[in-house]
């Protein structure tokens, strides 16, 4: 148990679903991220939010949005997503201020696009 | 610009024997290094850091890692390797000059063979 919970762990969708994948983080952290990892490729980190506000944004395409309601609550929203945006969704979180920290992730929303 | 690299895509190592993990860095000011496994179908753990003092740092599951200023390098390393060691290992440097990205490495596949 890392403390950081991602639901679901399991996600099958049509390219026409709405869906949202929730992280929740019980640590008292103020920063959290939403990695993609693809099989064969590097972790590719997609969004950050440090206090709340989102600092990060690396070029992902408008069909993922993310939304940090508290310091605690991470989802990021799908929406017309195509095949190859199945992969595993991590989550994670850690201190900001803390530059010697480490990250805390969950254990991941797999995700499949039919 | 903070740069981790694995040079290795994969190592395989017989049970019983010892394990070497390598790591470079590319870090301005003093490096803070991190290593990070991930087992099948789960997210990534952290198993052990470098922020300062002595250059072998014991970590999770009996794993250590030396870091070497000359050689630029933060290898993993284990005695004696187990079956249940076989995961993905990620070498990572945290976030530094304002920025909120951490930088991972591609990650090494180790295999264990009985």
């Amino acid at each position: 148990e890392t403390g950081v919970t991602q639901t679901p762990r399991h996600l099958v969708m049509g390219m026409t679903n709405k869906k949202s994948l929730k992280c929740e983080q019980h640590l008292g952290h103020n920063a959290m991220y939403w990695y993609k990892q693809s099989a064969k490729k590097p972790l590719e980190l997609m969004f950050v939010y440090s206090l709340e506000e989102r600092v990060e944004n690396n070029s992902v395409p408008s069909r993922f949005s993310p939304e940090c309601p508290n310091s605690s609550h991470l989802f990021l929203h799908l929406h017309t997503l195509q095949p190859e945006d199945s992969a595993l969704y991590l989550c994670a979180s850690s201190q900001a201020s803390g530059l010697a920290g480490e990250l805390f992730f969950g254990e991941g929303s797999r995700l499949t696009v039919l | 610009a903070q740069s981790v690299a694995q040079p290795e895509d994969q190592v395989n190592v017989a049970e019983g024997n010892p394990l070497t993990v390598k790591c470079t860095y590319s870090v301005s000011g003093n490096p803070y290094l991190f290593w990070y496994v991930q087992y099948p179908n789960r997210g990534l753990q952290f198993l052990l850091k470098y922020i300062t003092g002595d250059n072998l740092v014991k970590g999770s599951y009996g794993f250590e890692a030396e870091f070497n200023k000359s050689q630029t390098s933060f290898h993993l390393k284990k005695p004696s390797a187990l079956v249940s060691d076989s995961a993905l290992y990620f070498c990572a440097t945290p976030p530094g000059g304002g920025s909120y990205i951490p930088t991972f490495g591609r990650g090494t596949s180790l295999i264990v063979h009985p």
